[in-house]
């Protein structure tokens, strides 16, 4: 399937850490991406991780993935007001080859 | 270089006009790909180009009519768009395998009035 689930809004003080969630629907998705989208601005490819590993970090950013529960996060750690922005799961539909995008997470960080 | 570049960033067209929206990508990648995207929303895919040729329509009226010209470019060709099609318009390229990275571009606002 298609279904690509995440939870809409979060708003965060600066300085703290923030996660988002996602769920995922096609088990033979073997990567899954994180996009980070600011306004008026196209999609920024922040992150990925092969379904073959539980996390991934990449400084500030800490991927965990159950792939048992087919669900998805992306910590940030240390919020900074330029993470303020539209935060898109997505997973690779094999045998599509298509991304098949979350409903996006928008992040409000508070100075 | 990682880059797509959209050209233009901005566009204003009637419902009578005919515009295109462009594409480049210097990465090697031989697939590309058109996405919509309204506010706040994730973006749709329209077309896919796989080695220079349309593998994917995803049922896009006629009015939107995609071109790749060679391995590097990809254009839009637009005409007789409706008010409801102004959205951001945002090409992808990426290698033309399953699970890859695919780089999106900063899109072009359109708005049709």
């Amino acid at each position: 399937g298609e279904d690509v689930e995440q939870s809409l809004f979060l708003s965060v003080r600066e300085g703290d850490s923030s996660v988002i969630n996602c769920t995922y629907t096609d088990s033979s998705s073997t990567y899954l991406y994180w996009y980070k989208q600011e306004p008026g601005a196209g999609l920024q490819l922040l992150t990925y991780i092969f379904s073959n590993m539980d996390m991934k970090q990449d400084q500030r950013l800490t991927v965990l993935l159950n792939k048992k529960d087919k669900h998805l996060s992306l910590r940030i750690a240390d919020t900074q007001t330029g993470d303020s922005a539209i935060y898109f799961c997505a997973e690779w539909l094999y045998g599509n080859n298509r991304l098949a995008f979350g409903k996006g997470n928008q992040v409000v960080v508070i100075p | 270089d990682t880059e797509v570049t959209q050209t233009p960033k901005h566009l204003v067209m009637g419902m009578t006009n005919k515009k295109s929206l462009k594409c480049e990508q210097h990465m090697g990648h031989r697939a590309m790909y058109w996405y919509k995207q309204k506010a706040k929303k994730p973006p749709e895919l329209m077309f896919v180009y796989s080695y220079e040729k349309l593998s994917i329509n995803e049922s896009v009226p006629s009015r939107f009519s995609p071109e790749c010209p060679n391995s590097s470019l990809l254009n839009l060709h637009l005409h007789a768009l409706q008010p409801e099609d102004s959205a951001l318009y945002l090409c992808a390229s990426s290698l033309p395998t399953d699970n890859t990275e695919a780089f999106f571009g900063q899109g072009t606002r359109l708005t049709v009035v």
